[in-house]
């Protein structure tokens, strides 16, 4: 069974620091993807960085980058020079199964402190 | 390029009513997914379309159906609605789908509130 585990509710950081989002996962699959996703109170869910299992490199979105340690099983995010905005719910999850399904975290809710 | 669509944002049923959510893919994507979001369960999927063909399904009663059209758009009915049936509903595209190694993208959702 595909699980996906947060174990952060609730994290603050302060403006222009770096934040690490823990996330850890468990598959049997070999073939998967791990993403991570903003929520802000708007509802919205914005799609922010993607692993793949079988990516060399960690992946990197602009301020946004995913420490990727397969042996591990961990897909933690890391918020660089954070900013008020980035203050929202966020999501990590995985998709193993094939198809479009995804299984999800029960989140962290970040708070960004001026 | 335009994002996933949902239609309408938000709708306010009474307990016993049945509702009909849309969803526009992004331009290109042929499979469409459908996720519910509660404060109590969090993120729960719900069906995978492909090519107007139920893929994916996941632990939700009967009462909770879709369907896919020719140009990849999606519905989803719920009926006979249950106070418990109040959530986000999200929906999520992409291309193919065909392993867990692409991206997904969401729409803004629909609020559905049953009284």
């Amino acid at each position: 069974a595909q699980k996906i585990t947060q174990t952060q509710p609730g994290m603050f950081v302060q403006e222009k620091e770096a934040v690490t989002l823990d996330c850890t996962y468990d598959t049997s699959d070999p073939s998967y993807g791990l993403f991570w996703y903003k929520q802000p109170s708007s509802g919205e869910m914005i799609f922010l960085i993607y692993q793949g299992s079988y990516d060399q490199q960690n992946a990197t979105e602009g301020r946004y980058s995913l420490n990727f340690q397969k042996a591990r099983k961990s897909a933690n995010l890391v918020i660089s020079a954070s900013q008020l905005g980035d203050s929202a719910m966020y999501f990590c999850a995985m998709n193993s199964e094939g198809g479009n399904k995804l299984v999800f975290g029960a989140g962290t809710i970040l708070r960004v402190k001026s | 390029k335009a994002g996933v669509t949902q239609t309408p944002r938000y709708l306010i049923k009474t307990r016993g009513q049945q509702v009909t959510l849309s969803c526009s893919p992004i331009s290109g994507h042929r499979s469409v997914s459908w996720y519910q979001q509660t404060p109590g369960q969090g993120l729960q999927f719900l069906f995978e379309y492909f090519s107007e063909t139920q893929r994916n399904k996941g632990n939700f009663p009967g009462r909770f159906s879709g369907r896919q059209f020719s140009n990849s758009r999606s519905e989803m009915n719920v009926s006979t609605l249950e106070l418990g049936d109040s959530a986000l509903y999200l929906c999520a595209s992409t291309r193919q789908g065909f392993t867990g190694n692409e991206k997904l993208f969401f729409g803004s959702g629909t609020q559905l509130s049953v009284l």
